[in-house]
Formats: structure tokens, sequence, C-alpha cells
């Protein structure tokens, strides 16, 4: 089973910037936490990932909470383009041979 | 820098046929993972290979799902006898040695249909 939450769903408006939520209550301290994301008719793409401290790359920012039990992709713009699926995934090599177990993802909708 | 190659884009099987999914890791990858998307469903993991090793088939069904990766050519997953259930999209993704901490790069799958 997939040890995040995440809302199934949330809506943006395009250029405005967008949090979404993540949930891992039960993180492990050699899990980092990575955010995929995929479009319709595609492989998933990967976003960004993390450990303890916040993450900024091209594509988006990664805030992590202190305790490390929730984290926030940002993106800093919405365009059409981002609408997508969303998964955040707990990766733990050692223990679990680095495969990624998806949950649902949130589905995030972006309007003109 | 060529990505994931996966092969075919779509497969079209009748009842009882095989059917062969290729999947060509990025240059210098020697892990691959493979994964199946049900319609209107999430990605489940499958199986996890190194280059002739099958490290984790904890997702792979018991029966007719096979696979592997030779020390020359791409990763191969193998459906004997396929059934509509097995009708999905397929999904690959390769890292180098020692990466988990390191992102996985996939594919744009195969979309197998079983009429």
């Amino acid at each position: 089973d997939a040890k995040t939450t995440q809302p199934n769903s949330m809506e943006s408006n395009e250029e405005e910037p967008v949090h979404l939520p993540c949930n891992h209550s039960t993180i492990s301290g050699t899990d980092y936490i990575h955010w995929y994301r995929q479009l319709p008719s595609q492989g998933p793409e990967y976003v960004i990932h993390g450990l303890t401290s916040n993450v900024n790359n091209r594509m988006a920012s990664l805030a992590i909470a202190e305790d490390r039990k929730s984290s926030t992709l940002i993106l800093h713009r919405a365009t059409l383009r981002d609408a997508a699926v969303y998964y955040c995934i707990l990766r733990d090599g050692p223990s679990n041979t680095g495969k990624l177990i998806f949950g649902q993802g949130t589905t995030l909708q972006v309007k003109p | 820098n060529a990505g994931v190659m996966q092969n075919p884009r779509h497969l079209v099987r009748r009842r009882g046929q095989e059917a062969r999914l290729r999947c060509s890791p990025m240059k210098g990858h020697s892990h691959v993972y493979w994964y199946r998307q049900l319609p209107e469903e999430g990605l489940k993991f499958m199986v996890y290979l190194q280059k002739e090793n099958i490290i984790d088939e904890s997702g792979m069904p018991k029966e007719r799902f096979s696979a592997e990766f030779p020390k020359e050519g791409p990763s191969i997953l193998r459906i004997q006898q396929v059934v509509r259930g097995d009708s999905a999209a397929y999904f690959c993704d390769s890292s180098p040695l020692s990466s988990y901490n390191s992102p996985l790069h996939f594919g744009n799958g195969t979309r197998l249909t079983v009429t």
C-alpha cells in the first residue's frame, strides 16, 4: 500500500501558484520523498525529490515539514501544460529495492 | 541523450497469443523496473531487474508473466496466452547503479490491447 495521502483533485488558474500537499506520517529516516507527474498517454515524469531540506529545481519547489511527516510540491506559475496527475511517493532503497509504490495521486486541473 | 525507449508503443493481440514488450534503458543504466497501469488506475510495480538477474518479482502475476534483462539488449516483459484482463499500459523505468537517491526515468509505455 502507498504510504502517502494526497487529495484526489485540485484546480488552479493559469499563471497562479499551486501548492500540492502530501501526508506521509509513517515516513522512516531513510525514505526519500519523490514527486512524479503523469500527463495523459505518457509515462510518469520526474519532478523533484528530497530528504530533509527544501529543494528547488527548474520545474518546481519541494517544501518538507520539519518532522518530515508532510510535504508540499509548489508550482510557481501553473501553465496548461502542468495539468496532470501528480504522485507523491516515498522511496527507500535498502529495504524496498528502490521500487516506487504509487497511490492514486492528485489530478491537477489548470484553468485558462 | 536518448531516454528510456519502449516498443512497440501500441500492441494488439488476440486472446491466447503471446505479447513481448521491450524496454531499452538509458545509456549506463543497469537497473530496470516494470509497472502496469490498468485503465483508470494507478501504476503497480511488477518486477525489478538488474543485468541478468531478477531482484524483486513480488508484483508479477504467478502465471503467464515473465521478465528478463540479458547482458546485451533490452529488457523483455513476456506475457503468454494473453487474456482481456491483461489489457493495460506497461511502463518501464531505469536507473544507474546504487541510485536510490536519484530520479527514475520512465519510458512512454506500451499499450497492450487484447481482443
